[in-house]
């Protein structure tokens, strides 16, 4: 079975630096697809980067990039330039077969 | 667009009766998604419907829970009997197309208090 997990339930960063959040997964499929969503307090999810598992280059969207190592089974987001906006719970998911798995979350703390 | 719509935003309801929750995903997007999201287990994936076929549902915690999508602009999550421990917030979310690598659109999210 599938799983995916985020080790680190909270993280604090300060304004302006850079943070960043731990995922790894376990899967016997090769083709599969990693996600990073944002739940802010307003509950709402929203996607903030998404990463092809056969593709080798890392994905950057603007502030947001992520390290992917197949081998080792692992996708870390980072946030570079912390904003007070970014305060929220930072979801990683994978997706494969019709499967959507998600971890439990790492809430991310911005000090101003 | 208005986005994947929720109803209700907020119930509360007595154990052992019905609850049905509601869900219009965006307009165009073939594939809905069921959520159901609890401090204790996370955002559970309960299940998944394809052009209006469910495809997966093992994510359905028991018998309780049934789902529905009868046209591609509806869906309901029903729950019956309810009980306290199917408090939790209830997401749905769409997606254009079956090719899930496509972004999932969220709902607000219903949150559902059984006492």
């Amino acid at each position: 079975a599938q799983t995916v997990t985020q080790s680190q339930p909270e993280m604090s960063v300060q304004e302006a630096e850079t943070v960043t959040l731990s995922c790894t997964y376990d899967t016997s499929e090769s083709d599969y697809y990693l996600f990073w969503y944002k739940q802010p307090p307003s509950r709402q999810m929203i996607l903030v980067i998404r990463q092809e598992a056969y593709k080798q280059q890392n994905a950057t969207e603007n502030r947001f990039s992520v390290n992917f190592q197949k081998a080792a089974k692992s996708f870390s987001l980072k946030i570079s330039d912390s904003q007070l906006g970014d305060a929220a719970m930072y979801f990683c998911a994978w997706w494969g077969t019709y499967k959507y798995i998600f971890g439990t979350g790492t809430r991310l703390k911005v000090l101003a | 667009d208005a986005g994947v719509i929720q109803s209700p935003r907020h119930e509360v309801t007595e154990m052992g009766q019905e609850v049905t929750l509601r869900c219009k995903p965006i307009s165009g997007h073939n594939s809905l998604f069921w959520y159901r999201q609890t401090m204790m287990r996370g955002l559970e994936l309960l299940i998944y419907f394809n052009n209006n076929v469910p495809i997966d549902d093992s994510g359905m915690p028991e018998d309780r829970f049934s789902a529905k999508m009868p046209n591609a602009s509806f869906s309901t999550l029903k729950i019956q009997p309810s009980e306290p421990r199917d408090s939790a917030v209830y997401f749905c979310a769409s997606i254009w197309g079956s090719d899930s690598y496509n972004e999932q659109f969220f709902g607000p999210g219903t949150r559902l208090t059984v006492l």
